[in-house]
């Protein structure tokens, strides 16, 4: 089975502008959640999405959104970029088990 | 938020010795897991331990869980230059709003 994949792997923005960032689960796997890692704050839970809803959500502003599709694919946006906002976005896909299979990540430089 | 810290920050042991990283961690929890991540990658994972085992071996890693003290311990034996990664403990809890919590993980160096 093919892994998780993440598009696209980089990314330069400049503040104010807005970004999405795609990511593909394993085949089967219904159940996606999205992680932000800066050096300063390490790893820390975005969102989860299971079968196109919203079921888990960390403590991030408003501007981070996502959404996931029928095909279990799953988007995020960050609207409005802040230096700050420049992190490996990983991505996780998982099946019934606790286990999280994750994508290499985008990372993503505001400027 | 982190939901504990990993100890020690860094770790440089020579090949062919054993690597021991430890987690705290702050609430109750389902389960702990164990992730490696080699230089600012995806995150792999090495093994999963619930709140009800106290230890689980897989190849060379042993895991030790003790939730009176909130805390687990990582152990590589055996240790190689391809361990060199960073390691991570994350907690899934019952409590809050995360899929994974991780901690502040370990840089583990091994020397050849």
């Amino acid at each position: 089975k093919a892994g998780v994949t993440q598009t696209p792997r980089y990314l330069i923005k400049t503040r104010g502008q807005q970004v999405t960032l795609s990511c593909s689960p394993i085949s089967g796997h219904r159940s996606v959640s999205w992680y932000q890692q800066t050096p300063g704050q390490g790893l820390q839970f975005l969102f989860e999405y299971f079968s196109e809803t919203q079921r888990n959500k960390g403590n991030f502003p408003g501007r981070f959104s996502g959404r996931q599709f029928s095909n279990s694919r799953s988007e995020m946006n960050v609207s409005t970029l802040e230096l700050g906002d420049s992190a490996l976005y990983l991505c996780a896909s998982s099946f019934l088990s606790e286990t999280q299979y994750f994508g290499p990540g985008t990372r993503l430089l505001v400027l | 938020s982190q939901q504990g810290e990993e100890d020690p920050q860094a770790l440089s042991i020579q090949e062919g010795e054993n690597a021991t990283m430890n987690c705290r961690y702050k609430t109750s929890i389902n389960n702990l897991q164990w992730y490696r991540q080699n230089s600012g990658r995806g995150l792999v994972h090495l093994i999963l331990i619930r709140s009800n085992e106290r230890e689980k071996h897989s190849g060379r890693l042993r895991v030790t869980l003790d939730t009176s003290k909130k805390s687990s311990s990582l152990l590589i034996t055996a240790s190689r230059a391809a361990d060199t990664a960073s390691y991570f403990c994350a907690t899934e809890s019952n409590f809050g709003n995360e899929k994974l919590t991780f901690g502040t993980g370990t840089r583990l160096t091994i020397i050849p």
